[in-house]
């Protein structure tokens, strides 16, 4: 059975403490794996897709890598801005849905 | 770019009642997709739109729910009669193409006493 594990279930920073946070995956066929951000009251927000096992992909203080049966979020120098939810979700082939994990509720303390 | 667009917001009906969920994507996109997620569970899918064709429907809990897309614009997500596990926050998303990122709105958050 397709699965998504994230872990931590929550994580404490202080402004300026680098960290990651990890997605373990198990599915048939693996046609992308992608990162989702949410706030509060708000919907997810697309972050990243990654495709194959080596991949990385960066945007601002995020850099989010992936092997073949996990990927990590790495945060640099995170802000009290880059507080929120962390999604991890896959799509297998032939299909157009996501399996999303439970998230990493994430805290930056200035 | 107006965004994806749910009406209501939030919505707090009685067991055995009926609600409507709306969704505006945004213009343009084809690919219309509904999700929800249970209090401590994780978000997941229920069903997908091509147009006004249902793609995928395979993950609609039971025949309370009614999905539609009207000429492949909105879409409307009917659950009568609401049931108390029914509770939740209902997620629409929308996307331009097959494989593209998914955008998503609010959420409609439902709670049925």
């Amino acid at each position: 059975e397709d699965q998504v594990t994230q872990s931590p279930e929550a994580l404490r920073l202080q402004e300026g403490e680098s960290s990651s946070l990890n997605c373990s995956y198990t599915v048939s066929g693996l046609r992308g794996l992608f990162w989702y951000r949410q706030d509060p009251g708000k919907g997810p927000e697309f972050l990243f897709t990654l495709y194959s096992a080596g991949e990385e992909k960066e945007k601002e203080r995020l850099k989010a890598t992936l092997t073949k049966k996990e990927s990590f979020l790495h945060i640099t120098a995170p802000k009290p801005e880059d507080s929120a939810t962390y999604l991890c979700a896959v799509k297998r082939d032939n299909t157009d849905k996501l399996i999303f994990g439970t998230g990493t509720r994430l805290q930056v303390f200035p | 770019e107006a965004g994806v667009t749910q009406f209501p917001s939030h919505s707090v009906i009685e067991k055995g009642q009926t609600v409507t969920l709306r969704c505006d994507p945004i213009s343009g996109h084809d690919n219309l997709y509904w999700y929800r997620r249970v209090m401590g569970k994780e978000i997941k899918f229920l069903l997908h739109f091509v147009k006004e064709s249902k793609q995928d429907e395979s993950g609609m809990p039971n025949n309370r729910f009614l999905a539609e897309r009207t000429g492949g614009t909105y879409s409307t997500l009917k659950v009568q009669p609401a049931e108390l596990e029914d509770s939740g926050v209902y997620f629409c998303a929308s996307s331009p193409a097959y494989n593209s990122p998914l955008h998503f709105g609010n959420g409609t958050r439902l709670t049925v006493t």
